[in-house]
């Protein structure tokens, strides 16, 4: 089974629009972490966002959010306001166990594409 | 501050020579990682230094690939022979490793085309 699913191949939004990209994971795990990352085509892997298993609140940065339901194993990345700028490819990512164990195991990527 | 560096950007090689990727990781990070991205295998995990212990190479696809880090800072892949199916972007990352410093910052990568 796949540790890291992004349903969404490709999406197109329109500017200022906010937009939702999708990602669920499976793990057996109590301690997890959950990452969003960002990689434009100039291909280097820029981190957005992270949310922790045991935090209560959902995490936020700037115009990225993420929306954590913990009992659905869900942890879409929302993206407030989009820009030109925000055209990329955007991977899921998790890190299971505890501290010492630190690898990521990353979803296939959701291209997003945002139109003026 | 600086970021990951990666040497070289890019490489071409033929079929069969050996090749090294070099990381050098964000200054004060004790942990390193390396990963892949081909064309239709996504992102995956190959070896993770943390500090002084042993690596965790359960990523390394076969024996061909190795990696060392040298005085806990600059990492070396290694992969030897190379093959075709070889061609990938290596990407590597850093973190302070640990409860509260785990998020990875990756560097911009080494293409690396085997002809």
């Amino acid at each position: 089974a796949q540790k890291i699913t992004q349903t969404q191949p490709g999406m197109f939004v329109q500017e200022k629009e906010a937009v939702t990209l999708d990602c669920t994971y499976d793990t057996s795990d109590q301690s997890y972490g959950l990452f969003w990352y960002k990689q434009p085509s100039s291909g280097e892997m820029i981190f957005l966002i992270y949310q922790g298993s045991y935090d209560e609140q959902d995490a936020t940065e700037g115009r990225y959010s993420l929306n954590f339901q913990k009992a659905r194993k869900s942890a879409n990345l929302v993206i407030s306001a989009s820009q030109l700028g925000d055209s990329a490819m955007y991977f899921c990512a998790m890190r299971e166990g505890y501290f010492g164990n630190e690898k990521l195991t990353f979803g296939t990527g959701t291209r997003l594409t945002i139109i003026p | 501050g600086a970021g990951v560096s990666q040497s070289p950007s890019n490489k071409v090689t033929e079929k069969g020579k050996d090749v090294e990727l070099r990381c050098d990781p964000i200054s004060g990070h004790t942990a390193l990682y390396w990963y892949r991205q081909s064309l239709g295998q996504g992102l995956e995990f190959l070896i993770y230094f943390q500090g002084n212990s042993a690596p965790d190479k359960s990523g390394l696809p076969s024996d061909r690939f190795s990696a060392e880090r040298t005085g806990g800072s600059v990492s070396t892949l290694t992969i030897q022979r190379t093959q075709q199916e070889d061609s990938a972007v290596y990407l590597c990352a850093s973190s302070y490793g640990g409860a509260g410093g785990e998020t990875q910052y990756f560097g911009p990568g080494t293409r690396l085309l085997v002809l």
